[in-house]
């Protein structure tokens, strides 16, 4: 059983588009994340959620609205696609204890022309 | 977050141990050293944490100095399927008001097994 699913895998979309990226964890856990690794490979944090109420922004353009319907789904949703959004984004997730580890998706692999 | 120094590289022959340092020179007495890797193209992967005590699970080994200004990941038998990016990261034990639980990756050490 897959712990931590995305769709889709792969993105392809012109600039000025609007897409989103689902994630749903099935761990029962009560905390989920959005991570960005970009063509350099760094893999930074975008956002944060604790059952539904989000706890970290990182700095993100207000293009980016992360919405978590419940606490097993996060999505991801992206206005008016820029080139450097150009990207893999990773969903996530924990139990809200910092000690315990996080659970990362397959990725979906976004490509903005 | 405690800042990691990592090496970029390491190599490793199939079925020797890989031994990946790290060090975390500014780790404050409430943070976690943890470790992840990622394998091509996937989502990271935990490997193993600890405070102060070396850890052992069916991954891996965590070896903490006494001071915790440095740790090393060992892999006992790599294998070709070890090949990965790893991390090191240095997270706070509590959670931070407002700050959650994000992990915050280096540049880690690419580990190439080979035979």
């Amino acid at each position: 059983d897959t712990a931590v699913s995305q769709t889709p895998k792969y993105l392809v979309t012109q600039m000025g588009n609007d897409k989103s990226i689902k994630c749903e964890q099935n761990l029962g856990h009560d905390t989920m994340y959005w991570y960005k690794q970009d063509s350099k490979k760094f893999l930074k944090i975008m956002f944060s959620y604790n059952n539904k109420e989000l706890i970290i922004n990182e700095t993100v353009p207000n293009r980016f609205s992360p919405k978590s319907p419940d606490k097993a789904h996060l999505n991801l949703h992206i206005n008016s696609l820029e080139l450097g959004d150009s990207a893999v984004y990773f969903c996530a997730s924990s139990q809200v204890d910092p000690s315990y580890e996080q659970y990362f998706g397959p990725g979906t692999r976004l490509t903005v022309t | 977050d405690a800042k990691t120094t990592q090496p970029p590289s390491m190599d490793c022959a199939e079925g020797r141990a890989a031994n990946l340092p790290c060090n975390h020179s500014t780790i404050s007495g409430n943070e976690y050293v943890y470790w992840y890797r990622q394998i091509h193209s996937q989502g990271p992967q935990y490997i193993i944490h600890g405070l102060k005590n070396n850890e052992t699970n069916e991954m891996a080994s965590l070896i903490i100095t006494e001071d915790r200004k440095s740790s090393t990941l060992i892999l006992p038998h790599a294998t070709l399927r070890d090949t990965a990016v790893y991390y090191c990261i240095v997270r706070p034990r509590e959670r931070l008001t407002g700050g959650g639980n994000k992990l915050t990756f280096g540049t880690g050490t690419q580990l190439k097994v080979e035979l």
